[in-house]
């Protein structure tokens, strides 16, 4: 059975902190990884992988695959109140049945 | 571009009604999709659709109905409302070439069934 697994299930940090959020995934056909944010409302994209060792980044968020090992972080630097979310991993298959999704990450960002 | 639209936003249902959650995109995308979301258990994928007159199950498809006549919209039917239907449901869209790629999501329907 296909899994996706994110660590941790909840986080707590002070504002101009570090954080580093893991998923890991066992699926059969894997084609890329993707990273979402959800505040309250609908996820919002925020980055697609597929090639293992390249590192996508946008602003203070950056992220990177390892094929190899199965496995995905979410690096958040200097964060802000406004980055507090939950934060969704989820994985495509070589198919189109959809994205399988982890229990996601909600990070607390406290001033 | 509206995006992903998804009507109603709130709905309260009584055990056994049936309703249709209504989901629309104006991006011509071929794939079109809808998961629920419970707390704890992440969004799970209810039916997808791959273009107009083809739909297929995702991995919690029971108690549900979807069709697709057009390819920008695709309705979820709820047949015989349940409490353990009771969540948060999204629509999604995404493009398909060769592949999946990044789903645009609705804003979300909240049911609650009593």
């Amino acid at each position: 059975e296909d899994k996706v697994v994110q660590s941790p299930l909840s986080l707590v940090v002070h504002e101009g902190d570090t954080v580093t959020l893991n998923c890991s995934y066992e699926v059969t056909n894997f084609r890329s990884l993707l990273w979402y944010k959800q505040e309250k409302k609908a996820p919002t994209f925020l980055f697609m992988l597929t090639s293992s060792g390249i590192e996508k980044k946008s602003g203070r968020l950056s992220s990177i695959l390892d094929k190899k090992e199965l496995f995905s972080i979410l690096n958040i630097t200097a964060t802000q109140t406004g980055d507090s979310a939950v934060y969704l991993c989820a994985v495509i298959r070589g198919g189109a049945d959809g994205l399988t999704f982890g229990k996601g990450t909600h990070l607390i960002i406290q001033p | 571009n509206a995006g992903v639209t998804q009507t109603p936003k709130f709905q309260v249902l009584k055990t056994g009604q049936s309703m249709t959650l209504q989901c629309a995109q104006d991006m011509n995308h071929e794939y079109m999709s809808w998961y629920r979301q419970d707390p704890g258990m992440g969004l799970r994928l209810i039916h997808y659709s791959v273009g107009a007159g083809i739909t297929d199950q995702g991995e919690v498809p029971n108690g549900y109905n979807v069709s697709r006549s057009t390819t920008e919209d695709f309705p979820l039917r709820l047949l015989s409302a349940a409490p353990s239907q009771t969540s948060v449901y999204f629509c999604a869209s995404s493009y398909l070439a060769g592949g999946l790629y990044e789903q645009y999501f609705g804003p979300g329907t909240r049911l609650t069934v009593t």
